[in-house]
């Protein structure tokens, strides 16, 4: 069973720097994808930033890119220059190529601070 | 807004009573998915259904079933509640795109007293 673990329950940074959270995950499959989910206080589970795992390249997405590292099962997310709005909890999720399921971490409670 | 719906937003209920949540995924969508967030537990898994047929089962108790009707909306069903079922419960579906990326609904938070 593939397993997702975020050690950093709970982060904070000033505005305006960056900041990198932490994912590793455990697989015995080849093929899958990676996602880092933003939950803010609304509650409302808000896609960030996916990664296909055959792709070499990082995605990146305006302000936010991830650091895949395939070999080491480490998938990083680094948010520049934060913003008051990006507090949330985010959280790391996996799937498998024959499963549709997502597994996710316990997540990062991220505080920006004025 | 992700476009999935989720009634009702909030649930208060006694233990040993039985609830059913609603959910109706985003116009097009086949799949739908049930997760629940708990303090203890996190996110976790539950069922999956596509269109109309239980095509994935994680981590859901006996006492709660799920069904997908033919206007795809889903509903998930929670008996003989216990103080350990409250959390909240999510709603998801997804197209039929290569990701199959999952739209979440904004959740039914349940206290059960």
């Amino acid at each position: 069973a593939q397993t997702v673990t975020q050690s950093q329950p709970e982060m904070s940074v000033q505005e305006a720097e960056t900041v990198t959270l932490s994912c590793t995950y455990d697989t015995s499959e080849n093929n899958y994808y990676l996602f880092w989910y933003k939950q803010p206080p609304s509650r409302q589970m808000i896609l960030v930033i996916r990664q296909e795992a055959y792709k070499q390249q990082n995605a990146t997405e305006n302000r936010f890119s991830v650091n895949f590292q395939k070999a080491a099962k480490s998938f990083s997310l680094k948010i520049s220059d934060s913003q008051l709005g990006d507090t949330a909890m985010y959280f790391c999720a996996f799937r498998d190529f024959g499963n549709e399921k997502l597994t996710f971490g316990t997540g990062t409670r991220l505080t920006i601070i004025p | 807004d992700s476009g999935v719906t989720q009634t009702p937003k909030h649930l208060i209920t006694a233990t040993g009573q039985r609830v059913t949540l609603r959910c109706s995924p985003r116009s097009g969508d086949l799949s739908v998915y049930w997760y629940q967030q708990s303090l203890d537990q996190g996110l976790q898994f539950l069922i999956q259904y596509y269109n109309g047929e239980e095509r994935a089962k994680g981590n859901i108790l006996e006492r709660f079933s799920a069904q997908q009707f033919p206007d795809l909306h889903s509903e998930l069903n929670l008996s003989s509640l216990e103080l350990g079922d409250s959390a909240l419960y999510f709603c998801a579906s997804s197209d039929s795109g290569q990701y199959n990326e999952q739209f979440f609904g904004p959740g039914t938070r349940l206290t059960v007293l």
